[in-house]
């Protein structure tokens, strides 16, 4: 069974680089998006953007400025970093995994809350 | 691109029936048979509950059917159970490796 582990720091400062990580534990990571989706407290999801193994990503075009995605597929990690952060990006922030050639996301991870302050 | 428009909120009984309407546009919902539906309990991570306009994961309710008609997706759930009490988020495919969710829908189960 397939399992989403992602970690990162909680607490930032305006201006500063979100950085989170998640890794695939109990599956492969091929053939896979490794998406980002992240939710403001009390409001809905919003998609990030995504990764797949070749190195080809795909991001919101409203964030698009301010993200980047990465991946290690030896250690099965795929990571976000959000830069010149203000208080709107206040959220928790979930890693999720999307089959290509579908657009939805079958598994995810637990959440990261990250406030910005 | 705009987020999908649903309803706040949605209430009905135990044992009723309730659906949830998810409205797009024809770039999104009316272009693409990619519509997803998620589910939410407070504090947890959404689960995946329809894909592709109306299918079902394994181990997802019969109870649980989605349908869509031009611009507008909906999620019906039937035979409601307490445990049914949750926020559901519609998704959509919006072109250009793109996508989309809905605002969400508070459920109440009365």
């Amino acid at each position: 069974q397939v399992q989403l582990q992602q970690w990162g720091a909680g607490l930032l400062k305006p201006s500063e680089t979100l950085s989170l990580t998640c890794a695939v534990y109990g599956g492969s990571f091929s053939d896979y998006y490794g998406t980002w989706i992240r939710q403001p407290p009390g409001k809905g999801l919003e998609w990030i953007g995504e990764i797949i193994q070749s190195g080809t990503t795909n991001y919101n075009p409203s964030l698009k400025s301010r993200v980047t995605m990465s991946l290690d597929t030896s250690r099965k990690q795929f990571s976000l970093k959000l830069s010149s952060l203000t208080a709107a990006d206040t959220a928790v922030y979930y890693c999720a995994r999307r089959v290509t050639v579908h657009y939805y996301m079958d598994v995810w991870g637990k959440g990261t809350p990250v406030i910005v302050s | 691109q705009s987020a999908l428009t649903q309803p706040p909120s949605a209430s009905e009984s135990p044992g009723q029936s309730v659906t949830i309407s998810c409205t797009g546009t024809s770039s999104d919902v009316g272009a693409y048979n990619y519509v997803s539906w998620y589910q939410q309990h407070p504090g947890k991570a959404p689960k995946l509950m329809i894909y592709e306009v109306n299918k079902r994961p394994s181990g997802v309710p019969d109870r649980f059917f989605g349908s869509k008609s031009g611009n507008t997706a909906s999620l019906t759930v039937s035979g409601l159970q307490a445990d049914d009490e949750a926020d559901y988020y519609c998704s959509s495919y919006a072109g250009s490796n793109n996508l989309i969710f809905g605002g969400g829908t508070k459920l109440t189960v009365l």
